[in-house]
C-alpha cells in the first residue's frame, strides 16, 4: 500500500490567500484525521471524519478553517483567508478505528 | 479527562548506551490504548507500537521495549544500545473509544532524543 498520501509537501503562500491541503488515506481506513503540528501547541486534533462524516470539528481554530471529505479516497482543509499564525505542518492520519493511525508525510506550509 | 504526560523534553545520550522515555497517562475509562510514534528528523510520524488496556504484557521488537504498567498509569519505552538514527523526537498517545465516533489520539508533548557517535 502507498500509505496516506498528502498534498504539495510544502506551500509557502501570502496572508489572505486561500490554502488548500489534500489527502488520500490508505484504501479501507474508514477514519480520517487532520492534525496541525506547531512549536508552541505541539500536536493538535483539528477535525476528523469516520466513513466521509464529520464527526469531531471542535479542534477547528476558526470559521476561517473548513474540511470536507467527497469520498473514502479524498480530503480536503481549505483556509481561506490565510494568517501568518496558520504557518505549521498539517498532518493527515487515517486508521480503522482503534487499530492505529497512520499519518502522511505533512505539509509544511507557510503564511508571510 | 485525557492527558498524556511526557516529562523529558530533550535526552542526549551517546551511542550505545540505554535510554527510557516515560509516558504517564491520565483517562478514567477503562478501555483505551496507547501509543508511541518516532518523528525523525524528516518529519514525518512513524507509528511503532500500540497497546490495549487489558494486556500489560511488556513487549519487545528488536532494540525497543516497552513496558506497560497500569498501577502507575505508564508506558515506558525503553530502546537499548541506541544508534545515530534513533535520534528523533517520540510521541506517546493515547486513545479511548467513543461509542460511534471511533478514537481521537491525545498526544504528549514529545521528548527530543540525540544520540551522538
Amino acid at each position: 500500500d502507498a500509505g496516506v498520501i498528502q498534498s504539495p509537501r510544502h506551500e509557502v503562500t501570502e496572508m489572505g490567500q486561500e490554502v488548500t491541503l489534500r489527502c488520500k488515506p490508505i484504501s479501507g481506513h474508514d477514519y480520517l484525521f487532520w492534525y496541525r503540528q506547531t512549536m508552541m501547541r505541539g500536536l493538535e486534533l483539528l477535525i476528523y471524519f469516520n466513513n466521509n462524516v464529520p464527526i469531531d470539528d471542535s479542534g477547528m481554530p476558526e470559521d476561517r478553517f473548513s474540511a470536507k471529505m467527497p469520498n473514502a479516497s479524498f480530503s480536503t482543509l481549505k483556509i481561506q483567508p490565510s494568517e501568518p499564525r496558520d504557518s505549521a505542518v498539517y498532518f493527515c492520519a487515517s486508521g480503522l478505528g482503534l487499530v492505529g493511525q497512520y499519518f502522511g508525510p505533512g505539509t509544511r506550509l507557510t503564511v508571510t | 479527562a485525557q492527558k498524556v504526560t511526557q516529562a523529558q523534553t530533550e535526552i542526549s545520550v551517546v551511542e550505545k548506551e540505554d535510554v527510557t522515555l516515560d509516558c504517564v497517562y491520565e483517562t478514567r475509562d477503562t478501555t483505551y490504548y496507547l501509543f508511541w510514534y518516532k518523528q525523525p528528523p524528516s518529519g514525518e510520524l512513524v507509528f511503532l507500537i500500540r497497546r490495549n488496556s487489558f494486556d500489560e504484557q511488556n513487549e519487545i521488537s528488536g532494540r525497543y521495549s516497552w513496558n506497560f504498567q497500569k498501577s502507575t498509569s505508564s508506558f515506558n519505552f525503553t530502546i537499548t544500545a541506541s544508534q545515530v538514527v534513533d535520534s528523533a523526537v517520540y510521541f506517546c498517545a493515547l486513545s479511548t473509544w467513543i461509542y460511534n465516533q471511533g478514537g481521537k489520539l491525545i498526544f504528549g508533548q514529545g521528548t527530543e532524543l540525540s544520540v551522538k557517535p
